[in-house]
């Protein structure tokens, strides 16, 4: 079985501040890693992935994510964030069954992240 | 294609009625879930189909939930006496076979059980 953990329930920021949201998993096999965002009355949107590859993932609005196998973690950061970032932000994890996966996620618990004027 | 439809949006309903929810996934998705999301918390697994077979159930799902998806397209969740404790905000995803591709999820029905 998988789990994940999101180490922070709130993050608070003022605008143009950095931000790192965190997150942790345990499995004992190999997860594809994601973040969804949520924002006010909106369904969950994918905000990256990470399949393979460089461990190292972006999105188009600026986050970045960094896969690391050997602490298990997978923190999500922006250098400078947007009153428009204000969101809830889901951690997930996918089981790799030998390449495939029928989608089954596996979610964190949530950080609500508020970007102050 | 507007995506994943969900209805209704917003269900009130008295403890010990039951209540259906419909998921209309994406057109050619073929895979399709349910998670249930509780205040504060994260979305949690409750059942896949793919096609019209349901493959998974998880145990979250008591015997008081169906779900069936009966031409592969639409899907319906049913609870059935309902409890308190059933509130939430139900959750319907959909996305193609392969070996990695993208859920993209519904806007939600939350639930309320007075």
């Amino acid at each position: 079985a998988q789990s994940v953990t999101q180490l922070d329930s709130q993050v608070p920021v003022f605008e143009e501040a950095p931000v790192e949201l965190r997150c942790n998993y345990s499995s004992s096999v190999s997860v594809y890693l994601f973040w969804y965002v949520q924002y006010p009355n909106q369904g969950l949107q994918l905000l990256l992935k990470y399949l393979s590859g460089s461990t190292l993932v972006e999105s188009i609005n600026g986050f970045e994510a960094e896969f690391n196998k050997s602490q298990t973690s997978f923190h999500l950061r922006k250098p400078s964030v947007h009153i428009s970032d204000t969101a809830e932000y889901f951690c997930a994890v996918l089981r790799n069954a030998g390449g495939t996966s029928y989608g089954k996620l596996t979610f964190g618990q949530g950080t609500i992240l508020t970007v102050h004027p | 294609d507007t995506g994943v439809s969900q209805n209704p949006r917003h269900k009130i309903t008295k403890r010990g009625q039951n209540v259906t929810f419909r998921c209309d996934p994406i057109s050619e998705h073929n895979r399709l879930y349910w998670y249930r999301q509780t205040l504060g918390q994260g979305p949690e697994f409750l059942t896949y189909f793919q096609n019209e077979a349901q493959l998974e159930k998880s145990r979250l799902l008591s015997d008081r939930f169906s779900a069936e998806r009966p031409k592969g397209s639409f899907s319906t969740l049913e609870i059935q006496r309902t409890e308190q404790g059933d509130s939430a905000m139900y959750l319907c995803a959909s996305s193609l076979v392969g070996v990695y591709t993208e859920a993209f999820f519904g806007q939600g029905t939350r639930l309320t059980v007075v």
